[in-house]
This record gives structure tokens, sequence and C-alpha cells, in this order.
């Protein structure tokens, strides 16, 4: 069974310009989670879906970020623009079911590199 | 609110050794808590979690964590090291309407 898929691996780009990130998640899996996880520190909730609804997005700067699962399949998370403190490690997740105590499988992250 | 607090940023064991990793959470509900290992440019995998069953959990690769209510604590041990051990662990804890917290991480180093 193929895992979480991530793409790109890495991006290098200057500040104020655009980036996005995307994610495929484990086939069947209705839940996909974007976190940022900066360097030394675990990681953090951006954005829960449910299905192709977001249904906690209280952590995610949405004066910047931005996220879209519209087929409740694959999503992309998009920053625009890029800052300097954005560098980071941007992990998406996904899982079966709603419960919290599901088990939420991740992908090898995008390590974004803001210049 | 919910949070954990992994003690020590840095541990270091010989190989062979017994590894143990501090968490302690707190959580004004059950609590779910999680212990995921991290390799160097990889995801998160999931080790072990304990979901209010039994209180003694087995994880994969020998790993094992117990839940202690009364010290808040759920820390992570394996008996004997190996050096395909060495990587970041981080302790998580969620709830039902809660979403996953995960500590800062504690990498371990196995030494020959």
């Amino acid at each position: 069974e193929a895992g979480v898929v991530q793409s790109p691996r890495y991006k290098i780009i200057e500040k104020k310009q655009p980036v996005a990130f995307w994610c495929n998640p484990i086939s069947g899996h209705n839940t996909l989670y974007w976190y940022r996880q900066n360097l030394g520190q675990g990681p953090e909730l951006l954005i829960r879906y449910e299905n192709e609804e977001a249904v906690d997005d209280s952590q995610l700067p949405k004066d910047r970020f931005s996220a879209e699962r519209l087929k409740g399949v694959d999503s992309t998370l998009k920053i625009q623009p890029a800052e300097l403190g954005d560098s980071a490690v941007y992990l998406c997740a996904s899982s079966y079911g709603q419960g919290t105590e599901e088990t939420q499988y991740f992908g090898p992250g995008t390590r974004l590199l803001v210049l | 609110a919910q949070s954990v607090t992994q003690l020590g940023s840095h541990v270091s064991v010989s190989e062979g050794a017994l590894v143990l990793l501090r968490c302690n959470y707190s959580s004004s509900v059950p609590p779910y808590l999680f212990w995921y290992v991290q390799y160097p440019n990889q995801g998160l995998q999931l080790l072990l979690k304990y979901t209010s069953a039994a209180t003694l959990v087995k994880g994969i690769n020998d790993f094992e964590a117990e839940f202690k209510k009364s010290e808040t604590s759920f820390h992570l041990t394996k008996p004997s090291a190996h050096m395909s051990d060495a990587a970041e662990y981080f302790c998580a804890v969620s709830a039902p309407g809660y979403a996953l917290n995960f500590g800062k991480g504690t990498s371990l180093l196995v030494t020959p």
C-alpha cells in the first residue's frame, strides 16, 4: 500500500514569492492534515479536513496561507507571499475515520527555505 | 487544553543499554497518548498509542510505554538499544474533539 505522497520534497524561494505544496493521502483515508514543523520543534497543526470540509483551520494564518481539498482526496497548501519565518518542514498526514484516536500516517514532508 | 512535555532534548545511550524517554502530559479530559519516531528527512512513524485500554502499551521494534495517570506520564522504554534506534522521538496527546499536540521531541543517540 502506498503511503502519503508529498511533493516537492524540497523548495527554495525568495521572500514575497508564492509557493504551493501538494499531498496525496493514503487511498480511502477521509481525514487529511497539514502540519508545520519548525527546526527543533514538534509538528503543529495548520488545518484538518474531513473529506472536502475544513473542520479545524484555527491555526492557519489566513492572511497568507490557503488550502484546498476539492474532491476530498488530494490537497494543496499555498503560501502567498512567503516570509522568512515560513522556512520549515510542511508535513501532510492522513487517517481513516473521525476519531482523534485514529492513527495518523505522515508523508515525508516538504522542506521549505525562504531566502 | 492539552500539552506534553518531553524531558531531555537529547538522550545518549550505549548500544544494548536500556532506552528511557520521558513524557509528561497535561489534559483536562482523559487523554489519548502517542509516541512517534522520525528518522532524518522522513515523516513521522507511529511507534505505539494509548487510547484508554491497557495501561502498558507495546509497540513496534520492542518499544513499550506505560500510562500512569497518578504521575501524568507516558514514558517510552526499550530494553536494549540498537544503532538503528537513533532518531528523533515525539510524544503527542489528543482526545475526542481535540487536535493532536506534539512535544518538542527528544533526539536519541546510540553509541557503539
